[in-house]
């Protein structure tokens, strides 16, 4: 079965440096998410990308935050420079032009900024 | 507006039990209502959705009820087992065009005793 697939599993670094998180996408998907989840809380929207571009994003997606497709496979999520409270398990999503509302996970990757 | 309410956010129900979770959402132009199921370490994973032209829609042991008028809908567990024991997100989406972003309630935690 198709799967999305993310890494690292877990990164740790200090606060203050630039941290970039890859995503595999399944591969005809053209719809593109990074959700994060803080310890035992909910799934939060961050991001949407969709040809080429952001199609919406959240309070949460400030200017430290930014998203690149580089290479038609890669999606990364690019924290410019971590706070402590950006540490979290970051999932990528992706979805396809049929069924574009099912929406399937990657593992996540734990952040975890000291 | 954006909300997804969900309860109880625990759970503990005995082995062949019933387990019921829901859900209530405020905004009208959600169109879609997936429940997804996340154990420990692993990205949520899609269990069973609905669209609001339904009421009712059953897979195996696990039924969505939808209330349309009372903007609510719950998931059931029929025959509960151990392995059904994990986190549950109900969720909701109301997009198109370049966005099918999900919003999720806060979860909850399903212990199923054996």
């Amino acid at each position: 079965e198709p799967e999305v697939t993310q890494t690292p599993s877990h990164q740790v670094t200090q606060m203050g440096q630039e941290v970039i998180l890859r995503c595999v996408p399944i591969s005809n998907h053209l719809y593109f998410y990074w959700y994060r989840q803080i310890l035992g809380q909910k799934v939060e929207f961050l991001v949407s990308f969709y040809n080429n571009e952001i199609s919406e994003k959240s309070e949460i997606f400030d200017d430290q935050f930014s998203v690149e497709r580089p290479d038609g496979s890669n999606f990364t999520l690019k924290i410019r420079s971590t706070k402590l409270e950006d540490s979290a398990m970051y999932f990528c999503a992706s979805s396809g032009l049929t069924g574009a509302n099912v929406l399937t996970f990657g593992a996540g990757s734990r952040l975890t900024v000291l | 507006q954006q909300q997804v309410k969900q309860s109880p956010q625990s759970l503990i129900v005995q082995k062949g039990g019933i387990s019921i979770i829901n859900c209530a959402y405020e905004n009208t132009a959600f169109d879609y209502f997936p429940w997804y199921q996340q154990f420990p370490g692993k990205g949520p994973a899609l269990l069973i959705a609905i669209r609001p032209d339904v009421s009712e829609k059953k897979e195996g042991r696990f039924t969505i009820s939808f209330n349309k008028s009372a903007k609510q809908f719950s998931l059931h567990i029929m025959d509960s087992q151990p392995g059904d024991s994990a986190t549950y997100f109900c969720a909701a989406t109301g997009g198109g065009g370049s966005n099918y972003k999900l919003t999720f309630g806060k979860g909850t935690l399903l212990t199923v005793n054996p």
